[in-house]
């Protein structure tokens, strides 16, 4: 079974700082893993994505994420906050392996609050 | 690249009628078609999964005589809402996938649903 966990209600950030929204997941084969934001009333929009490859992944607007399969862990990076960046994020994460689902599975948000 | 629309943005109706949501893909072939709901501060919830030319697959708890859902072309799957009361008012959100490997969702910026 595929699950993903953003143990994060909110993260507050300053601007200029750097900012971090965690996610960690749980797959039994190899995961896929996403980024996406979703702004106030409107859809959902794509950051970047773990398949295969390099552990640190670059994505859209300067956001980064590292996986680390020793820890689980695909946590959301960006090394210094706009106040544009105040968003919902959303984790999500597919397990490849025999228990799997084709589907990803999201976390329930975290949402940033960059202050000026 | 990699649009998703959704028509409306916005719908209010009486209840006991029934709305229809569409979703494109505007550049792109989707072989899948997902819709979900949200909540208010909470976290996606997945109804049903569509494949072009063939029966949704609901998930469990989802009424598919109450959401009916229709993938009636590769750029094209339709929501209606039958008979609509007011515990159905949410966010609705489509997202489509390419397939044949590509693994990104792209999401439709969403429908908000509200049942007098």
């Amino acid at each position: 079974a595929q699950s993903v966990a953003q143990p994060e209600d909110q993260v507050n950030v300053a601007e200029g700082n750097p900012l971090t929204v965690k996610c960690t997941y749980s797959v039994s084969g190899n995961p896929y893993l996403f980024w996406y934001v979703q702004y106030p009333n409107r859809g959902l929009q794509f950051l970047l994505k773990y398949i295969t490859g390099d552990n640190l992944v670059k994505g859209s607007y300067g956001f980064e994420a590292e996986f680390n399969k020793s820890q689980t862990s695909f946590h959301l990076k960006k090394p210094s906050a706009l106040v544009s960046d105040s968003a919902l994020y959303f984790c999500a994460v597919r397990d490849t392996g025999g228990g799997g689902s084709y589907i990803p599975t999201f976390g329930r948000g975290t949402s940033l609050i960059v202050h000026p | 690249g990699a649009v998703v629309s959704q028509h409306p943005s916005r719908v209010i109706c009486k209840s006991g009628t029934s709305v229809k949501i569409e979703c494109r893909s505007l550049d792109f072939q989707a072989t899948t078609m997902f819709w979900y709901r949200q909540f208010p501060k909470q976290s996606l919830m997945l109804m049903a999964t569509s494949n072009e030319g063939s029966k949704a697959t609901y998930e469990q708890g989802v009424e598919k005589d109450k959401f009916l859902i229709n993938h009636a072309s590769l750029t094209l799957s339709t929501l209606t809402v039958t008979s609509a009361h007011p515990e159905d008012s949410s966010f609705y959100i489509c997202s489509a996938r390419v397939g044949g490997g590509e693994e990104t969702q792209y999401f439709g910026p969403g429908t908000r649903l509200l049942v007098l």
